[in-house]
């Protein structure tokens, strides 16, 4: 079946290091694949989307690219700050189904002063 | 920007006890949907809901569970007789713009959340 893998967290960096989140798929077909961020005490805000092969989804300075050949999604930032503190969901929607999003496990990232 | 409005934002239950949380999703969405977050765990599908109807059901989504969309702009999530596992966060959300093709591939839009909790 469809399924995400996310990196096991929790993530912690120091102000302005480089961030990078993997995440790999499994689905048949072509899915879209998206981040989605949860900052404390929130619900889950679509962070970027991809909805092809190749396509980089970006936003706030944070990038994935849609690697079909890896089936992955790794989501990148070259700086982070302090407020970018949140866990973060890698999931996918198959183009077939009902529009189910299936969620990785979402890593927690820390960033310290 | 449209909004998912979800109430109550945390609610308190006795177990064995019926609840039903409520939630507007975007007026010109066609798709809506129930998710829940366990507390530090990932967040698990529900149930999909199109043309009045369900359309995908989990595992989780047994008998307990019920939904209803009863006057075209309110979306509600019943459980019948709570458990204290049912204990988590419940996120509503829509997508699928009527009188486009831009369904869920481009993503959905999610409420804030009500957080059960069963005693």
């Amino acid at each position: 079946g469809n399924s995400v893998t996310q990196m096991e967290g929790p993530v912690t960096l120091s102000e302005e290091a480089f961030l990078t989140i993997n995440c790999t798929y499994t689905a048949t077909g072509y899915p879209s694949l998206f981040w989605y961020v949860q900052y404390p005490g929130e619900g889950l805000q679509l962070l970027l989307k991809a909805t092809k092969a190749d396509d980089k989804g970006s936003n706030k300075g944070f990038e994935a690219t849609y690697r079909k050949e890896t089936t992955s999604f790794h989501l990148e930032k070259g700086s982070v700050q302090v407020s970018d503190s949140a866990v973060y969901f890698c999931a996918l929607i198959h183009s077939g189904n009902t529009g189910k999003l299936i969620f990785g496990q979402g890593t927690t990232l820390q960033v310290k002063p | 920007e449209p909004e998912v409005t979800q109430t109550p934002s945390h609610q308190v239950t006795q177990m064995g006890q019926e609840v039903i949380l409520r939630c507007v999703p975007i007026s010109n969405h066609l798709y809506f949907y129930w998710y829940r977050q366990i507390l530090g765990q990932k967040v698990e599908f529900l149930v999909s809901f199109y043309n009045n109807e369900i359309s995908e059901k989990s595992e989780i989504f047994d008998d307990q569970f019920s939904v209803e969309r009863p006057d075209g702009s309110n979306f509600t999530l019943k459980i019948r007789s709570t458990k204290l596992e049912d204990s988590a966060m419940y996120f509503c959300a829509s997508s699928g713009l009527k009188g486009t093709d831009q369904t869920f591939q481009y993503g959905y839009t999610f409420g804030s959340g009500t957080r059960l909790t069963v005693v």
